[in-house]
Order: C-alpha cells, then structure tokens, then sequence
C-alpha cells in the first residue's frame, strides 16, 4: 500500500497564479483532510471531508477551495495564489472507531512557494 | 476551550540521555491521544496513541507514553536518546463523537548532541 500520497512535492507560483493540490489514499478512509504547517505555528486545518462529495471548513479556509469527487482524492485548490499561502501543506486520512477516530495518516507533503 | 499545549519549543538532550517531552491538554471527554514524529522534509508519523486502558502505552522506536486523567497529561518519554531520534514532535487530540477535528500542539523540536 502507498499510503497517502501527495502531488506535486514542490512547487513555485507567482502571486495570482492558480493550482490544485492532489491528495490520494488507498486505504479506503473516510475522512481526509488538508493542512499547513508554518514555522512556529504548528499544523493548521484548511478543509476536511467526512465522506465522498462532501467538504468542511477547517480554521484557515480562506483563499482555498477542495473537492471530494471520488472517496480515495481529496483536491486542494488555491484560485488566487497569494505569499501568505507559502506554506508546506500535508494531507491526512483516517478512519472512524465506535466513539471518534483513529489515528491521521499524513502524507509526506507539498512544499509551495509564492513570489 | 479543548487546546493542547506541548510547554517546550525546544529541548536538547545528550546521545544516551533519558528524554521526557510534556504534553497537556484541555478536553471535555476523556481524550483520544497521540504523539506524532516529523523529521526534516517529511510528513507526521504515528509514534503511539492512547485510546483506553493501561495509561501507560508503548510506541515505536523505543518510546512510551503515560496518560494522567488528573494531570491532563500525557507526556512521552524515551529512556536512552539515540541521534536519529532529532526531529519535531506533536501531541495531539482525536475528535470524539460527532466531531471531527484534531487538536495538535505547536511542537516541540528534539535537538540530539553526540
């Protein structure tokens, strides 16, 4: 199994540029999720989706947009790109147990650079 | 407000050196836990997770971890650091029933001095 995997790890735009970030699990999960992880600030949750063709505002949602059209892809869009967005993003799947949720599976992220 | 607080930004042990990193948190519910690993340039990875029961868990790469309902801790511990154990790590909570968020603290950065 791969995993989680994301696609591109590295890319550079310049600011109103636009991109999708693609997200993809094959541990048949229902819930993913998409993140930034900035310097000193942790992880931050963008969007999440608690099933196909469905989606979630997370706490930073601003200036980005997902989709969910197939359960195993979870997209990530930025329609403007702006530097604020240089971030490295993760996206993490799970899978829910009688009372919550397991574990996040992350995957190895997306460095983004915006000038 | 739920919140998890790791209280180190930084900690720099000795190769061999017993390692304690602290994690507390503010949670309605008894709390779903767990400790994440990211070294450089890589995703978070699993090191151990407390669900329920035996308060004291077990991990990989040699870590464990104590849940302490009247503490509000769970803070993971190592008893002999290797080099390779220089890394970030993340405590966080899992969403309970009905919610579907996590709650991850800021980090604390393990620097490992040989």
């Amino acid at each position: 199994n791969a995993g989680v995997t994301q696609t591109p790890k590295f890319r550079v735009l310049k600011t109103g540029q636009s991109m999708t970030l693609l997200c993809a699990q094959d541990m048949n999960h229902e819930y993913m999720y998409w993140y930034r992880q900035d310097p000193g600030m942790g992880l931050r949750l963008i969007h999440y989706s608690v099933g196909e063709g469905t989606t979630a505002k997370g706490e930073v949602p601003d200036g980005y947009n997902v989709s969910r059209l197939k359960k195993q892809n979870f997209l990530l869009g930025l329609e403007s790109a702006a530097p604020s967005q240089t971030s490295v993003y993760f996206c993490a799947s799970t899978h829910g147990l009688a009372g919550g949720l397991y574990e996040q599976y992350f995957g190895p992220g997306t460095r983004l650079t915006v000038t | 407000a739920q919140s998890v607080t790791q209280p180190d930004i930084h900690i720099t042990v000795s190769e061999g050196a017993s390692l304690e990193l602290r994690c507390n948190y503010s949670y309605g519910a008894t709390p779903y836990l767990f400790w994440y690993v990211q070294s450089p340039g890589q995703g978070l990875q699993l090191l151990l997770k407390y669900f329920s029961g035996d308060t004291l868990v077990q991990g990989i790469k040699g870590f464990e971890a104590e849940f302490k309902r009247s503490q509000s801790s769970f803070n993971l511990r190592k008893p002999s650091v290797h080099w390779s154990d220089a890394a970030e790590y993340f405590c966080a909570v899992g969403p309970r029933s009905g919610t579907y968020k996590y709650i991850f603290g800021t980090g604390t950065r393990l620097k490992v001095l040989a």
